[in-house]
């Protein structure tokens, strides 16, 4: 089956620019998680959503980052302008619910940005 | 707060050699541990994830124990494949009463495996 997707694949901005990333998570998955990972370092968590609401955005770095998930399926992380410090990989993971021992989060391919 | 750590890389060997990669991990509660692998521009995918203590992940011909005792969840393939090469990331994840599932990741352990 189909799995996590996410849009762009790669993002190049200039510095104060805003951008918009996408994800579209397995069918079915209700939670969804976004986290980003910079150069030589693991995923850092920035915000979960349990169906259309964010159940914890406490990894969100500051008001400059925003993310939305509307309709309980696609998700949006939005970036106001942007700074040479946000250039990273923006990854997306949903899993069937918040979360019972045994549910796996799946990955999506990431979204590579740069700030010029 | 909870963490992973695991050992430094780039880890180069030789294709067929013994591979272990360390990780140890620090947590309130009784955590998942998982191990996932990124091959060279692609996404995270999941290797493989032990649930409680003693546990014995495997998929590949990889595998790692669940060390309670230890905190450990070391990562180890018998012969390894230039296939193989990849940065592997161990992490944990664990839910608190009412919360939901946070994962927390290692920096990651580049592997080379050369011919």
């Amino acid at each position: 089956g189909a799995g996590v997707s996410q849009t762009p694949s790669n993002k190049v901005t200039e510095k104060g620019k805003y951008v918009e990333l996408r994800c579209d998570p397995i069918s079915g998955h209700t939670a969804l998680y976004w986290y980003r990972q910079s150069l030589g370092q693991g995923p850092e968590f920035l915000i979960y959503f349990q169906g259309t609401g964010a159940a914890d955005d406490s990894g969100l770095p500051n008001d400059r980052f925003f993310a939305v998930r509307p309709e309980g399926s696609v998700s949006t992380l939005k970036i106001q302008r942007t700074e040479r410090g946000d250039s990273a990989v923006y990854l997306c993971a949903s899993s069937l619910g918040p979360g019972g021992i045994q549910e796996t989060q799946y990955f999506g391919p990431g979204t590579r940005l740069l700030v010029l | 707060g909870d963490s992973v750590t695991q050992m430094e890389g780039p880890v180069t060997l030789s294709e067929e050699a013994f591979l272990t990669i360390n990780c140890t991990y620090t947590a309130t509660g009784y955590p998942s541990l998982f191990w996932y692998v990124q091959y060279p521009g692609e996404g995270l995918q999941l290797l493989l994830k032990a649930t409680k203590a003693d546990d014995k992940g495997s998929n590949k011909g990889f595998e790692a124990t669940y060390r309670k005792e230890t905190t450990s969840f070391h990562l180890e393939k018998g012969s390894v494949q230039v296939s193989d090469s990849a940065v592997y990331f161990c992490a944990l994840s664990f839910r608190p009463p009412g919360g939901y599932q946070k994962v927390t990741f290692g920096t990651g352990t580049k592997l080379q495996v050369i011919p």
